[in-house]
This record gives C-alpha cells, sequence and structure tokens, in this order.
C-alpha cells in the first residue's frame, strides 16, 4: 500500500526558506514521478512542481526563481525548499505520486507564513 | 499562464446527471491527452477521478465519467449520490507545466 507523508515546520517567517519533505512508503523513490502541489486556505489547487526518479525537475514558472525539489534517495524521501517566502506562500502543501496525474497523495500539511 | 476556467457552482438531485466543464486553450486541454479530475471532501486530499481525460481509476464508480472536445474538458457524474457533495477540479497538462481549474462546488440538492 502506497503512503505518503509531508513534514516539515507549520510555521514560517516571512523573508525565510520553507523546508518539507515527503517521505514514501510501500514503493521506491527512484521509480514514478513525484509532485509537489499547494491549496491557500480556502482556495484552489496550484502545481508547484515535480521532481523524476532521476532528478529531473520542472518548476511552476511563477515559483521558479525561489524554488528547489530534490530526492533524498537514502531516505526514501524527497523535498522542497522555498525561499523569501511571505504570507502568499501560506497554504495546505501536499505531495503526490506522478507527473501529470495523481492517484497518491500525503495528507497534506498546512504551512503558514508568519512573524 | 492562465489556470483552466471551471464554473464556481453546480448542484443537482438525487438520482440526476450533472456535467462540469474545464476550459482552456489549445495550449493546454485542446492539445493535451493529459487531463485529470479530481474530488475533494472538505479538510481532505483531493482523490482522482478521471486521468488521460476518460480512464477511471480502479475503485471509483462508472457514474463518473471524462469526455473531451475542441479545448473544453468534461467532467459528467450519474446517479448523484448525497456523498458526491465535494469540489472538483480539473488539471491539464500545457507544455511542460501543468494547470489547475479555480475548481467547481458540487451541490447535492
Amino acid at each position: 500500500q502506497v503512503q505518503l507523508r509531508e513534514s516539515g515546520p507549520g510555521l514560517v517567517k516571512p523573508s525565510e526558506t520553507l523546508s518539507l519533505s515527503c517521505t514514501v512508503s510501500g514503493d521506491s523513490i527512484s521509480s514514478y514521478y513525484w509532485t509537489w502541489i499547494r491549496q491557500p486556505p480556502g482556495q484552489g489547487l496550484e502545481w508547484i512542481g515535480y521532481i523524476s526518479y532521476t532528478g529531473n525537475t520542472n518548476y511552476n514558472p511563477s515559483l521558479k526563481s525561489r524554488l528547489t525539489l530534490s530526492l533524498v534517495t537514502s531516505k526514501n524521501q524527497f523535498s522542497l525548499k522555498l525561499n523569501s517566502v511571505t504570507a502568499a506562500d501560506t497554504a495546505v502543501y501536499f505531495c503526490a505520486r506522478g507527473g501529470s496525474s495523481w492517484l497518491y497523495w500525503g495528507q497534506g500539511t498546512l504551512v503558514t507564513v508568519s512573524s | 499562464q492562465s489556470a483552466l476556467t471551471q464554473p464556481p457552482s453546480a448542484s443537482g438531485s438525487p438520482g440526476q446527471s450533472v456535467t462540469i466543464s474545464c476550459t482552456g486553450t489549445s495550449s493546454d486541454v485542446g492539445g493535451s491527452n493529459f487531463v485529470s479530475w479530481y474530488q475533494q471532501h472538505p479538510n481532505k486530499a483531493p482523490k482522482l477521478m478521471i486521468y488521460e481525460v476518460t480512464k477511471r481509476p480502479s475503485g471509483v464508480p462508472d457514474r463518473f465519467s471524462g469526455s473531451k472536445s475542441g479545448n473544453t474538458a468534461s467532467l459528467t457524474v450519474s446517479g448523484l449520490q448525497a456523498e458526491d457533495e465535494a469540489d472538483y477540479y480539473c488539471s491539464s497538462f500545457a507544455g511542460n507545466d501543468i494547470l489547475f481549474g479555480g475548481g467547481t462546488k458540487l451541490t447535492v440538492l
């Protein structure tokens, strides 16, 4: 049974870096594409980007200058780092398996950007 | 790139059929076979209902169906049930990127 679980700080200060990890169980990070998606409170879904099993990445153009996705193969995890955050980055962040459609999702983690 | 266009709301009575549209351009919906639909209940992760325009994952009732005509994709829910009340989102490949629709709140009257 494939399971994904997001982890990381729930509160980040403006201008700092938001860091999240997604731990995958029941599957190998060395297969498939892995995606991050976010949802601001009360709003719709926004694609953040994906990383392939080879480490190739594709980012949302609106976030590209601040975003880094990476694989942590030894821990069967993939991670997200978003620099210079503002209140507009406050959202529930989901990780998911796949590049263009997502059958398996994490439960989501709320990250609030506030001083 | 703009988000895909969905109606903000849709509704139907139990047993009826409802269709939700998702309109894009020839650069995304019109030119892609990778259109998906997601159901999201409050405070839950989205659930994949349709992928590659018309395909249903195992376990999704055949009351849910997808189609596409030109730059508009559609999700049809037949035989509406109370548990179908949720937000629905479409997504599409757009070149190298992924676009989402703004979401449609489906109400079962």
